[in-house]
């Protein structure tokens, strides 16, 4: 079993639809998670940090399940600048242990 | 402005070349990171170093090196680079290993 897995994708939906994405881990003890956004070519940029009480910005919600060890995000009235790939990263408190990045989750919003 | 430079931005060199890849960074951050991008296989983690002068490698640090002398510079260097050392490469860095990463604009890397 992958350290980390994101269902690839794509995910391809009507401007305005609400779409989710999860990712699950192996690792129990992982600590902090995060949800980058990735742009063809580009730079991963943080999207969002997620807490273990869940967190909202905007259109945009992330939760923790560490019962069932998964995060997921969640994209309300989703906007056609929200195409991209999607990384969730998960990162152990352990110093030995490796930040580890889902291989990504491709988004399109069509008109 | 806060930020993560790398130089250069594109790259195409020959086998045997060695070259250097710069990773900047001015947030004063202690953890650092290079990441390689290749289709179908996500990021990977080549080298991270938690602070100057401790590094360690990552998933895949064969044919790599790097090192830490001052804490805003982290170089990649490629002594010997072979065709399938031919990829995105991103540098990263984190106040510390548990924050979120600020990552630079990538560099691409043609071996030929």
């Amino acid at each position: 079993r992958k350290e980390v897995e994101q269902d690839p994708g794509p995910f391809n939906v009507p401007e305005g639809a609400t779409v989710a994405f999860n990712c699950t881990y192996s690792n129990s003890a992982s600590q902090s998670f995060f949800w980058y956004r990735q742009d063809c070519r580009k730079e991963p940029k943080l999207l969002m940090s997620v807490y273990s009480s869940g967190n909202e910005d905007g259109r945009f919600t992330a939760q923790l399940n560490r019962a069932s060890q998964y995060i997921s995000l969640l994209i309300r009235d989703s906007k056609l600048s929200d195409s991209a790939t999607y990384l969730c990263v998960v990162n152990p408190y352990s110093s030995a242990s490796k930040i580890i990045f889902g291989s990504g989750t491709r988004l399109s919003i069509r008109p | 402005e806060a930020q993560v430079t790398q130089n250069p931005r594109y790259l195409i060199t020959v086998t045997g070349k060695k070259l250097t890849v710069t990773c900047s960074q001015n947030m004063n951050h202690e953890y650092m990171s290079w990441y390689r991008q290749d289709p179908g296989l996500g990021l990977r983690q080549i080298y991270y170093s938690m602070n100057v002068e401790v590094t360690d490698k990552g998933d895949v640090p064969e044919g790599y090196k790097v090192s830490r002398k001052e804490k805003r510079n982290f170089p990649l260097i490629l002594e010997s680079p072979s065709p399938n050392q031919t990829s995105l490469y991103f540098c990263a860095s984190s106040f510390q290993k548990y924050n979120e990463q600020f990552f630079g604009p990538g560099t691409r890397l043609t071996v030929l």
